[in-house]
């Protein structure tokens, strides 16, 4: 069976610009989760999605964050203008159900805002 | 208060010996709760599951629930060098709630 699937897997920009991030969930996967991981820290979810709708986006910057899930399967999030502090691995993660919530993440893309 | 709290380490063991991770959580109508291995520079892969109090084993990992505490760990048996990863504690809260909350993680070190 095979993983979540994320891309690009790095990517270096300047402050201000826009960056998207894309992920493929594992087949059948209805949940899709788009986390932030700082150095050092835990994952911090941005958003949830449950097939097409959107479940919790209360830590998601929305004046600068944004995600859509197009057809229930992959998923984009952008970040738009980005901040030094958006720096981090930006991982996504799918579920089978909301429950019992065992989630399994993809490689992750390391997001470097100079 | 966080909501999930681990001890960031670095925790170090030697070989063979039993790693024993700790997590405390502030909701007490969480349900369940999970341990991630994350080795450097890689994602979080799930080794662990527990709902009920009491242990579940699984080869030489064994997690513990105390929900009267607040209080799970986790046990690793015959410690190995390729153990050694950081360890994330995660809990999805109470009733309504759907989302996971991850403590900061133990950094584990396996000393041949």
């Amino acid at each position: 069976e095979a993983g979540v699937a994320q891309s690009p897997r790095y990517k270096i920009i300047e402050k201000r610009q826009s960056v998207a991030f894309w992920c493929n969930p594992i087949s059948g996967h209805a949940t899709l989760y788009w986390y932030q991981q700082i150095l050092g820290q835990g994952p911090k979810l941005l958003i949830q999605f449950q097939n097409n709708g959107v479940v919790d986006d209360s830590q998601l910057p929305k004046d600068r964050f944004s995600a859509e899930r197009l057809k229930g399967v992959d998923s984009t999030l952008k970040i738009q203008p980005a901040k030094l502090e958006d720096s981090a691995v930006y991982l996504c993660a799918s579920s089978l159900d909301p429950v019992p919530y065992e989630q399994y993440f993809g490689p992750g893309t390391r997001l470097t805002v100079t | 208060q966080k909501e999930v709290e681990q001890n960031s380490g670095p925790l170090s063991v030697p070989e063979g010996a039993i790693a024993s991770l700790n997590c405390t959580y502030s909701d007490r109508g969480s349900q369940s709760f999970f341990w991630y291995r994350q080795y450097s520079g890689k994602s979080p892969e799930l080794i662990m599951s527990i709902y009920s109090n009491g242990d579940k084993e699984d080869g030489r990992f064994t997690a513990q629930l105390n929900k009267a505490s607040q209080y799970v760990s986790l046990l690793i048996r015959d410690s190995q060098p390729s153990d050694s990863a950081t360890y994330l504690c995660a809990v999805k809260r109470g009733q309504g709630a759907q989302k996971l909350v991850f403590g900061q993680g133990t950094r584990l070190t396996i000393n041949p």
